[in-house]
């Protein structure tokens, strides 16, 4: 049972337009965020957080945005640029619960020239 | 420079043999994690360790054993007795603080193939 996930295995976008990668929760106990981005063959590197007390953290052209209610939350790349073709993981953890992370699946965003 | 290193990049074993992956931080962590990644699937715990000589078993951990003898070191041996082992092996570490909120930074990886 997936209590992170990432619907969509991939998602395509032009060069300059917003992407929007989506990511839903099932355990109403995770209250730490996090965004990874990552290259093949390459670890993840960290993009972004938000914690649950927050409903959006920006970070440059990185947005996260929090739906406690819904359990879902979002990254939004603007504008896109070629570089950012990656697979994009969300993760989320129980704060004081010995900083483990549970991941989704991952989101293989491709920025079009 | 501070970071997480990973050896080798690649790994090649014969079915039935031990080997074992290394994984080593200078970045004063106290948290040191592994995980494996399977093409469509997200990073699963395997083992993860909050305190030198001291580490709990993840999500998947049948088939692997670790060891946390020094603070920067937390090296991975899959076992014969993992039924899959061809995967790719992250290894990522951590700032244990109860009351903070840390981020895991990663190594580069060891992709391992299993002939």
């Amino acid at each position: 049972d997936q209590q992170v996930k990432q619907n969509s295995p991939s998602l395509s976008v032009q060069e300059g337009r917003i992407s929007i990668l989506n990511c839903d929760y099932t355990n109403s106990m995770f209250d730490y965020f996090l965004w990874y981005k990552k290259y093949p063959a390459e670890g993840p590197t960290f993009l972004i957080s938000i914690s649950s007390i927050k409903d959006k953290n920006e970070d440059g052209r990185f947005t996260v945005f929090l739906n406690k209610s819904a359990k879902h939350l979002s990254l939004h790349i603007v504008p896109s640029q070629p570089g950012d073709s990656a697979v994009y993981f969300c993760a989320a953890s129980v704060r004081n619960y010995g900083q483990n992370f549970v991941f989704g699946p991952g989101t293989r965003l491709s920025v079009l020239p | 420079d501070g970071g997480i290193t990973q050896s080798p990049k690649y790994l090649f074993r014969k079915e039935g043999q031990n080997v074992t992956l290394s994984c080593e931080q200078n970045l004063n962590h106290d948290a040191m994690y592994w995980y494996r990644q399977d093409p469509g699937q997200g990073l699963r715990l395997i083992y993860y360790s909050q305190i030198v000589n001291d580490f709990q078993k993840g999500d998947i951990a049948e088939g692997y054993s670790v060891s946390r003898e020094k603070k920067e070191s937390f090296p991975l041996t899959v076992t014969s007795a993992q039924k899959n082992p061809t995967a790719f092996y992250l290894c990522a570490s951590s700032i244990t603080a109860a009351s903070s909120y840390n981020e895991q930074f990663f190594g580069p990886g060891t992709r391992l193939t299993v002939l």
